[in-house]
């Protein structure tokens, strides 16, 4: 079976960065895309980005430009997301999941929590 | 990129229907059929509803169905069940490989 496990929570300050892995298992590392979600507590998903293990090709949402890096290691059939400069709205939890067509997600990670704080 | 606009909360008793609206523009819902729609109980990750506007994935209750019309995409959810109270998104394709969801609604079974 599909499954994305996720690393565990983080405590970060300020200005910090961080980096949230998703480990995936059940299928073909490469066939699908992965894409991260985010939702602050009580708040709405947004989305951030995606990126294909393929091609390595990526795309991030404008309001992320420049504060997100999207890698991946396809010997460990793993994707990470790094967010930099961090600021307390970015307290978070964050979820990775795998779209198909690039527009709907089917599998979703346990999700990991990010707390920003001085 | 600016959200979808969906209700804040609805409510329905069991056995009834309600539908859930998801409100974007030409560049979006209306732009494309790719609206999919995901129910998020407390603490949980989301959990794909319905894609491509109206397509069920295996395991989804038929009672559970998806529709779109101009900019306005819509979540109908007929025969109501205590287990349907949950968070719901939408979410669609916005073009140059870019994604929005919508706000949320909050699904209230009386």
């Amino acid at each position: 079976q599909v499954q994305l496990v996720q690393s565990g929570a983080e405590v970060k300050k300020p200005g910090a960065s961080v980096k949230v892995s998703c480990k995936a298992s059940g299928y073909t590392f490469t066939s699908y895309d992965i894409n991260w979600v985010r939702q602050a507590t009580g708040q709405g998903l947004e989305w951030m980005g995606w990126m294909d293990p393929n091609s390595g090709n990526t795309g991030y949402a404008q309001k992320f430009q420049g504060r997100v890096t999207m890698t991946w290691n396809t010997s460990i059939s793993a994707v990470y997301m790094e967010l930099s400069s961090l600021r307390s709205e970015d307290t978070a939890v964050y979820y990775c999941a795998t779209f198909r067509g690039g527009t709907y997600g089917v599998y979703w990670g346990q999700g990991t929590l990010v707390t920003v704080s001085s | 990129q600016s959200a979808l606009t969906q209700p804040r909360s609805v409510s329905g008793s069991p056995g009834q229907s309600v539908t859930i609206s998801c409100t974007g523009t030409s560049s979006d819902v209306g732009g494309y059929n790719y609206v999919s729609w995901y129910q998020q109980h407390p603490g949980k990750a989301p959990k794909l509803m319905i894609y491509d506007v109206n397509k069920r994935p295996s395991g989804v209750p038929d009672r559970f169905s998806g529709s779109k019309s101009g900019n306005t995409a819509s979540l109908t959810i007929s025969g109501l069940q205590t287990e349907d109270e949950a968070d719901y998104y939408c979410c669609s394709y916005a073009g140059n490989y870019t994604l929005v969801f919508g706000g949320g609604t909050k699904l209230t079974v009386l």
